[in-house]
């Protein structure tokens, strides 16, 4: 069975530092990993993906992840946060066949952007 | 392209009583899966629908229950309302393509549900 392990549940940051949130998971399958932000009273927006390729992957507002199989794990960076990324960040991994997939979240990083 | 939409936004209801939500996928997604988010809890999967019928079902009672329409729209519904039922509960849709690459989940705003 598939998990997904964040493992910090909170990360304060001064704005301008960098950061990083740390997703590790499992799975007996090849999978395709996702991360996701949901802002304040919003639902989840998609950051970006891990599906093949390039295991350095880029997403929007500035954000980018690495995959690495051999540590089985997919975290996600940022060089210089800003207020605005104050959020919660949501790791996922998919496995599936035949047009249905099953998705597993982990349970969520809250990053605290502190002026 | 319109998203995912969910209705109502929110929601107060009383311990006993049933509620029904509804979500439309972004046009041409077939898959429409549903979450309950609490704090602490993170996203817990409910169940997930494609061609009107349901695919897969995480661990709640069966006092969840969901179904799909023709036209991909689905609704959740919840009875006897529990206190701990309170929640935000998400919609995700994807297209439900063979190819697992093209079925990314996009997410709706959530109703939040607040049983008193």
């Amino acid at each position: 069975a598939q998990s997904v392990t964040q493992l910090d549940s909170q990360v304060p940051v001064f704005e301008e530092a960098p950061v990083e949130l740390r997703c590790n998971y499992s799975s007996s399958v090849s999978v395709y990993l996702f991360w996701y932000v949901q802002y304040p009273n919003q639902g989840l927006q998609l950051l970006l993906k891990y599906l093949s390729g390039s295991t350095l992957v880029k997403g929007i507002n500035g954000f980018e992840a690495e995959f690495n199989k051999s540590q089985t794990s997919f975290h996600l960076r940022k060089p210089s946060v800003h207020i605005s990324d104050t959020a919660e960040y949501f790791c996922a991994v998919s496995e599936g066949s035949g047009g249905y997939q099953k998705v597993t979240f982990g349970i969520g990083t809250k990053l605290q952007v502190i002026p | 392209k319109a998203g995912v939409t969910q209705t109502p936004r929110y929601l107060i209801k009383t311990r006993g009583q049933q509620v029904t939500l509804s979500c439309s996928p972004i046009s041409g997604h077939r898959s429409v899966s549903w979450y309950q988010q609490t704090p602490g809890q993170g996203l817990q999967f409910l169940f997930e629908y494609f061609s009107e019928t349901q695919r897969n079902k995480g661990n709640f009672p069966g006092r969840f229950s969901g179904r799909q329409f023709s036209n991909s729209r689905s609704e959740m519904n919840v009875s006897t309302l529990e206190l701990g039922d309170s929640a935000l509960y998400l919609c995700a849709s994807s297209l439900a393509a063979n190819d697992l690459a093209k079925n990314i989940q996009y997410f709706g705003a959530g109703t939040r549900l607040s049983v008193l």
